[in-house]
């Protein structure tokens, strides 16, 4: 059975920073490009990064560019998001989310998302 | 860079009755829009794509239709295990690919 698994969620204070990660099982990440998407709660889904099959071409929404990072390590299976910096609004559940294909840039994706994990929790508090 | 508007907001409905959510894009996307089902404390799940669609394994009361800047996504005999939200997504553009702000669809 294909899964993601997010994980590296918690509690940290506003201007701290935090690194998640997305395992994937029963498939190799290496032939799809990948997404960050959170959802706060009550609220709606927000794309917030992708990055590409090698890793050479990445994305931002506007609200994260400049303090978070996406990156990935097709040899362990797995996407990470470093976040810097992090604010009150950055609070939400982080999912990390499959391509239908993958593409040496970004270009050359799907752009809509066949396969998600359960999510991870960050919350953003002093 | 391209909006997505939902409508309703929130549906409740009886089982076996039929259910339409609105999905309106600001620009012309032409077919290029899918649909996904949220559930708390579930991974989301993909529905369709192209519009219309339907992904391997999705229940066939799940139908969309549209393009160009109005979709629609219709549950034919609504059941229980529908009880969720529901967000359209443009990918149309080149990043970013927003989603709409979601419907609630809630089973009597």
């Amino acid at each position: 059975e294909m899964q993601l698994v997010e994980s590296g969620g918690g509690l940290v204070q506003p201007g701290g920073s935090l690194r998640l990660s997305c395992e994937a099982s029963g498939l190799s990440l290496s032939y799809f490009a990948m997404n960050w998407v959170r959802q706060v709660p009550g609220k709606g889904l927000e794309w917030v990064s992708a990055i590409s099959t090698s890793g050479g071409d990445t994305k931002y929404s506007d609200s994260v560019k400049g303090r978070f990072t996406i990156s990935r390590d097709n040899s362990e299976n797995r996407l990470f998001l470093q976040m810097k910096n992090l604010r009150a609004e950055d609070s939400a559940r982080y999912y990390c989310a499959k391509d239908r294909r993958g593409g040496r840039d970004l270009r050359g994706t799907a752009g809509y998302f066949d396969l998600w994990g359960q999510g991870t929790l960050v919350s953003i508090s002093s | 860079d391209i909006q997505m508007t939902q409508s309703p907001s929130t549906v409740s409905a009886a089982v076996g009755d039929r259910v339409t959510i609105t999905c309106r894009a600001s620009q012309s996307i032409s077919n290029w829009l899918a649909w996904y089902q949220v559930k708390p404390g579930k991974a989301p799940k993909f529905l369709i794509y192209k519009a219309s669609s339907l992904e391997t394994g999705v229940p066939s009361r799940f139908s969309g239709s549209g393009s160009g800047t109005e979709f629609t996504l219709t549950i034919s005999n609504l059941q229980p295990d529908d009880s969720a939200t529901y967000y359209c997504q443009q990918y149309s553009s080149y990043s970013p690919w927003p989603f709409g702000q979601g419907t609630k669809v809630e089973v009597k």
